[in-house]
């Protein structure tokens, strides 16, 4: 059964780049699935991030195209979110998940992350 | 710039049926865009129930049930219960690789 684990910082300043790692467990990265970041601001909605195929192909948000980089690392089943110059409205919690384009989402548990120096 | 619609809120009674809607801002819901639904309670990570407009993910209960209706896709609760009290988001695939969440429906059981 996959499980995905978020980690990383949980307190970014501001202008700084936040980092964090989805590590996979119960699957092969490598299996045929696109592989996926969420993010869900305090109180408020859901909003599609980006998503990346084992071979490096990558999917981003138009509005957060400009500052999202997603990588993957086949050799230890992870992929990772780099989310440059970050302001208190990139404050939320962080899901990464098995993200097929048809929706079949597998979710990992979350990680809140809070900017603010 | 596309946007996805939801009710912001909706109420059922319990044993009741609720269908809950995601349109486009411009245009027509399609099977194309591959309608999902994500089911959220407070504190949680959101769960999948639907895909691909009408296949219930794995464990999820008939009662739940996805369509397209009119020109918006659609998810029906058959026989409400107290714990389908819950956040529901639904996504639509863009093409390209990118999807979009709509704002999400806070539904009330009572």
């Amino acid at each position: 059964q996959v499980q995905l684990q978020e980690s990383g910082p949980g307190l970014v300043k501001p202008s700084e780049t936040l980092s964090l790692t989805c590590t996979v467990s119960g699957y092969s990265i490598t299996g045929g699935y696109y592989w996926g970041w969420i993010r869900q601001p305090p109180g408020r909605g859901l909003e599609w991030i980006g998503s990346i195929y084992h071979s490096g192909s990558t999917n981003y948000s138009p509005s957060l195209r400009s500052r999202v980089t997603i990588s993957v690392d086949t050799s230890k089943n992870r992929f990772s979110l780099k989310l440059s110059s970050v302001t208190a409205a990139d404050t939320a919690v962080y899901y990464c998940a098995r993200a097929p384009d048809y929706g079949d989402y597998v979710w990992g548990q979350g990680r809140l992350v809070t900017v603010s120096s | 710039q596309t946007v996805v619609t939801q009710e912001p809120s909706f109420s059922v009674s319990p044993g009741g049926t609720v269908t809950l809607t995601c349109g486009l801002s411009s245009g027509s819901v399609s099977t194309d865009y591959y309608p999902s639904w994500y089911q959220q309670t407070p504190g949680q990570a959101p769960r999948t129930l639907i895909y691909r407009t009408n296949t219930r993910s794995s464990g999820v209960p008939h009662r739940f049930s996805g369509s397209i209706l009119g020109n918006k896709a659609a998810l029906t609760i058959t026989g409400a219960q107290a714990d389908d009290e819950s956040d529901y988001y639904c996504m639509l695939y863009m093409g390209g690789g990118f999807s979009v969440f709509g704002g999400g429906t806070k539904l009330t059981v009572l």
